[in-house]
């Protein structure tokens, strides 16, 4: 999997938008780029994943611009609840090890 | 729909012992993996499995074993476990599409070594 380069930790207040970069500039052709959350004590839980442009569901967006040597999870108007990890993969998830890095630890401050 | 189960949840070892952590996962999925997450750290590959009767080694595999007779069962082992590997484990499951899936988790093991 292409290695990935993320923020170690950040803070931001509730109902701010938080913003996550990461960057992957030896992405391949075939990868992926997904993003998981894992809270304190449980496994990580798939939040989004795109390929190019803009992907956006009930919980984030993702935006990958067309070089895709980096892409950002947006997350809108955090609450308390979205302290986390968060972890961002590159690859073609489906035929190779899925291998995470170290993650950005998000605190969201009342 | 049990999604990914680990067993046991908790476990305390001493040093020399040996155990095997069990993960299973009802979605037909062909890959399975396991990791080891230390306190603050990221997850670590340690094995994973692309299919029923192969496995592969991740990043960091010494002092472990796996076994994947049955497709819905990846089994990690300890022959002689060490205060090193007092960790958390998570096994993880996802489909073999090109491109890119989602991979499901299950709820840890605890392991501690004493």
């Amino acid at each position: 999997l292409a290695k990935t380069t993320q923020p170690i930790s950040m803070d931001s207040y509730e109902g701010q938008e938080v913003n996550i970069t990461c960057s992957h500039n030896n992405i391949a052709t075939n990868d992926y780029i997904t993003w998981y959350q894992q809270f304190p004590s449980q496994g990580p839980r798939f939040i989004i994943q795109g390929y190019k442009t803009k992907v956006t569901n009930e919980v984030a967006s993702l935006f990958i611009p067309a070089d895709r040597k980096s892409s950002t999870l947006s997350l809108p108007r955090v609450s308390l609840s979205d302290t986390a990890v968060y972890y961002c993969l590159v690859g073609d998830t489906g035929r190779r090890a899925l291998t995470f890095g170290s993650g950005t630890r998000l605190q969201v401050q009342p | 729909n049990a999604g990914v189960t680990q067993t046991p949840k908790f476990r305390v070892l001493k040093t020399g012992q040996s155990m095997t952590l069990l993960c299973a996962q009802d979605m037909n999925h062909e890959y399975m993996y396991w990791y080891r997450q230390d306190p603050g750290m990221g997850l670590r590959l340690i094995h994973y499995s692309v299919g029923e009767g192969t496995t592969a080694k991740g990043e960091v595999p010494d002092g472990y074993n796996v076994s994947r007779l049955k497709k819905q069962n990846f089994l990690l082992g300890l022959e002689s476990a060490a205060p090193s590997q007092t960790s958390v484990y998570f096994c993880a499951s996802t489909f073999a599409r090109r491109g890119g899936t989602e991979a499901f988790f299950g709820q840890g093991t605890r392991l501690t070594v004493v």
